[in-house]
């Protein structure tokens, strides 16, 4: 079965940093790009940081952009999202999302069921 | 801000059709980049409904079509049926400044 599992959500201050991991399962994962997408209580999606399948190509939205750092380890079949210097408005259900390709510019085919985090003091 | 324009929300009897808009600019679906579609159960996690603008992964019903035109992208949904009652986003690449994935302002579908 095709899965993703992600964890290392919670409750962290503003200004804290907080590491998301998600694990990957039943698909040949070093083969596609990955991503991480964000949905904040009540509103809509937004798309976080991709990576291509080696690390070699990383794409990240403005809005987090010298904060978060995405990062994969094929050997591990795991995806990871280092979140720092965290703020109110990045309180959201973070999801991780495979790639229909290998590079971070397509279609989000498989999609894990979110960890939550919440940036409050 | 999202990039692509969706209408907030649409709404249609059983067995109707309805059509959800997207609209993009010249760096995204102007420029040629695919347009995808999700559709989002309440509480559940995104699902693939349409991808490269008009094709359905395996078991999404044919009731489902995509299309693309010039800057915007389409969404029908036909027969509609009482489980399609959710949110749905398009989605595509952006190739301003350092390039992005970008969704659209998503749009609630309510079956009457």
């Amino acid at each position: 079965e095709v899965q993703l599992v992600e964890s290392g959500g919670g409750l962290v201050q503003p200004g804290r940093s907080l590491r998301l991991s998600c694990a990957a399962s039943g698909f040949t994962f070093d083969d596609y790009a990955m991503h991480w997408v964000r949905q904040a209580p009540g509103k809509g999606l937004e798309w976080v940081s991709g990576i291509s399948w080696n690390s070699g190509s990383i794409g990240y939205a403005d809005s987090v952009k010298g904060r978060f750092t995405i990062s994969r380890d094929n050997a591990k079949n795991s995806l990871y999202l280092q979140m720092n210097s965290l703020r109110a408005e990045d309180t959201a259900l973070y999801y991780c999302a495979k790639d229909h390709y290998g590079s971070w510019n397509y279609a989000f085919d498989i999609w894990g069921q979110g960890t939550m985090v919440t940036v409050s003091s | 801000q999202s990039v692509l324009t969706q209408p907030p929300s649409v709404s249609g009897a059983p067995g109707q059709r309805v059509t959800i808009s997207c609209t993009g600019s010249s760096s995204n679906i102007g420029a040629g980049y695919d347009v995808h579609w999700y559709q989002q159960l309440p509480g559940t996690a995104p699902k693939l409904l349409i991808y490269g603008n008009s094709n359905r992964p395996s078991g999404v019903p044919d009731r489902f079509s995509g299309s693309k035109s010039g800057t915007s992208a389409s969404l029908a949904i036909t027969g509609l049926q009482a489980e399609d009652e959710a949110d749905y986003y398009c989605q595509s690449y952006d190739s301003s400044l350092s390039g992005s994935n970008v969704f659209g302002t998503g749009t609630k579908v309510t079956v009457l």
